[in-house]
C-alpha cells in the first residue's frame, strides 16, 4: 500500500519561498498516478495546488499558476512543491495525495504539514 | 472554475439516523464527483470516486449517488465514529474544486 509523508519548513517568512517534500513509499512513482498538492485554511477551505505525472507533466490551479512549481525526482521516489512570493493567506495545512483519473480518484494522502507565513 | 455547493452546512443527527447531504455543481460533471470524510487535526479520507463507487474498507453504510450536477451522500445508519465533516471535490473539469464542507454533529 503506498504511503506519502509531507516534509518542509513549518514557518515561512513573508515573500519567501515554500518549499515542501512529498516522499513515497510502499510504490513506484512512476506508477500510473498523478501525484498531488492540496491546501486547506480556515479561509478558503480545501483548495487543489495542483499535479505532476512521472512524465514530468504539471497541472496548477491558474489562482496560483504564476508562482508554483511541481517538480519529480524519480530516483528518490519524491516530488515536491514549491510556492512562491508567500503572504498571510498563504498559511494553511499542506496535503500531498495521489490521484487516479480513472481509478480511484483522491485515494491516498500524507497526513498533511502546517506552513505559517510571519516574520 | 466549476463552483461546488454542498447542503446543508451543517447538520445534528443521532445515532442510528439515515443522513442525506447534497452537493451540486455548476456545471456538468457526468460522475467524476468524490466525497471525503474529515475529522480534526486528520487528512480528509476517500469515501465515494467516481459518484458512487465505494472505496475499499469503507463501511457499507456510506453510498454515492447522482450525475451531472446534482449528488448526494447517504449515510444510511450512522454510527458514533461517523461525526465528521464531509466535503465533495469534482475532477471532471481544471481546476480540481472542492465544496465548503457539511459538518455532522451529534443531536
Amino acid at each position: 500500500q503506498v504511503q506519502l509523508q509531507e516534509s518542509g519548513p513549518g514557518l515561512v517568512k513573508p515573500s519567501g519561498t515554500l518549499s515542501l517534500t512529498c516522499a513515497v513509499s510502499g510504490g513506484s512513482i512512476s506508477s500510473t498516478n498523478w501525484w498531488t498538492w492540496v491546501r486547506q485554511s480556515p479561509g478558503k477551505g480545501l483548495e487543489w495546488i495542483g499535479e505532476i505525472y512521472h512524465t514530468g507533466t504539471t497541472n496548477y490551479n491558474p489562482s496560483l499558476k504564476s508562482r508554483v512549481t511541481i517538480s519529480i525526482d524519480k530516483s528518490k521516489n519524491q516530488f515536491f512543491l514549491d510556492l512562491s512570493s508567500m503572504t498571510a493567506a498563504d498559511t494553511a495545512m499542506y496535503y500531498c495525495a495521489t490521484f487516479r483519473p480513472t481509478g480511484e480518484g483522491f485515494d491516498i494522502w500524507g497526513q498533511g504539514t502546517t506552513v505559517t507565513v510571519s516574520s | 472554475d466549476i463552483q461546488m455547493t454542498q447542503s446543508p452546512s451543517s447538520l445534528s443527527a443521532s445515532v442510528g439516523d439515515r443522513v442525506t447531504i447534497t452537493c451540486r455543481a455548476s456545471q456538468g460533471l457526468s460522475d467524476y464527483l468524490a466525497w471525503f470524510q474529515q475529522k480534526p487535526g486528520k487528512a480528509p479520507k476517500s469515501l465515494i470516486y467516481a459518484a458512487s463507487r465505494l472505496q475499499s474498507g469503507v463501511p457499507s453504510r456510506f453510498s454515492g449517488s447522482g450525475s451531472g450536477t446534482d449528488f448526494t451522500l447517504t449515510i444510511s445508519s450512522l454510527q458514533p465514529e461517523d461525526f465528521a465533516t464531509y466535503y465533495c471535490q469534482q475532477y471532471n473539469n481544471y481546476p480540481y474544486t472542492f465544496g465548503q464542507g457539511t459538518k455532522l454533529e451529534i443531536k
